[in-house]
């Protein structure tokens, strides 16, 4: 019983591409991440929704554009793939917005994207 | 400038001993601090939460220390094990959505 999933799990794509990550959870939570993580692993957080609403939105290219159609999903959609896109992609949630709040942040497994 | 250091970048022991991994923070207003274990190809796992009344906080093997005067926090690994060869994150929360996370510390344990 996977808390937070993701699909895919690996994505190879050719530069200019449009593409879709998807993730649901079934923690019952109210708040939903995007994380990017590159080479180097450091994570940034990208996108935060709670309750469906957008409440951060970081400095991220506008090709970027989450949609949450619930609060047990969020999505991720790239479009015109570029060749710095390439890392992995985690997607989480917690029960609150994290920061203020002790509780605990669950991730998934992460997409590996990779753009040629 | 919100920043988190950890040190080491990396860390190689042999099973059995022990090991202290190092996280420095200029995060202010400061909430709460938070590590991580990622193991390869996975997702993080949240291992210990302090505020900043808690000195220490304890998950098992795992130990984190917090001085919130000094702005410093430590992960004591106790008796390690070749699965605890992974990358750990400190996290530093600033209030209401933020976040500031390390870029690790990956320790491998060798037999």
């Amino acid at each position: 019983d996977t808390a937070v999933s993701q699909t895919p799990k690996y994505l190879v794509t050719q530069m200019g591409n449009d593409k879709s990550i998807k993730c649901e959870q079934n923690l019952g939570h109210d708040t939903m991440y995007w994380y990017k993580q590159d080479s180097k692993k450091f994570l940034k957080i990208m996108f935060s929704y709670n309750n469906k609403e957008l409440i951060i939105n970081e400095t991220v290219p506008n090709r970027f554009s989450p949609k949450s159609p619930d609060k047990a999903h969020l999505n991720l959609h790239i479009n015109s793939l570029e060749l710095g896109d390439s890392a992995v992609y985690f997607c989480a949630s917690s029960q609150s917005p994290q920061g203020a709040s002790r509780e605990t942040q669950y991730f998934g497994p992460g997409t590996r994207l990779l753009v040629l | 400038k919100n920043q988190v250091e950890q040190s080491p970048q990396s860390l190689i022991i042999l099973e059995g001993k022990n090991c202290t991994l190092q996280c420095n923070y200029t995060v202010s207003p400061f909430s709460n601090l938070r590590w991580y274990k990622q193991d390869t190809g996975r997702g993080p796992v949240s291992l210990t939460i302090m505020t900043f009344s808690e000195n220490t906080k304890s998950n098992g093997r795992y130990t984190a220390t917090l001085d919130a005067d000094t702005k410093q926090s430590s992960l004591h690994i106790t008796a390690s094990q070749l699965s605890d060869s992974a990358s750990y994150i400190c996290v530093v929360s600033g209030g209401y959505n933020k976040l500031i996370f390390g870029a690790g510390t990956r320790l491998a344990v060798h037999p």
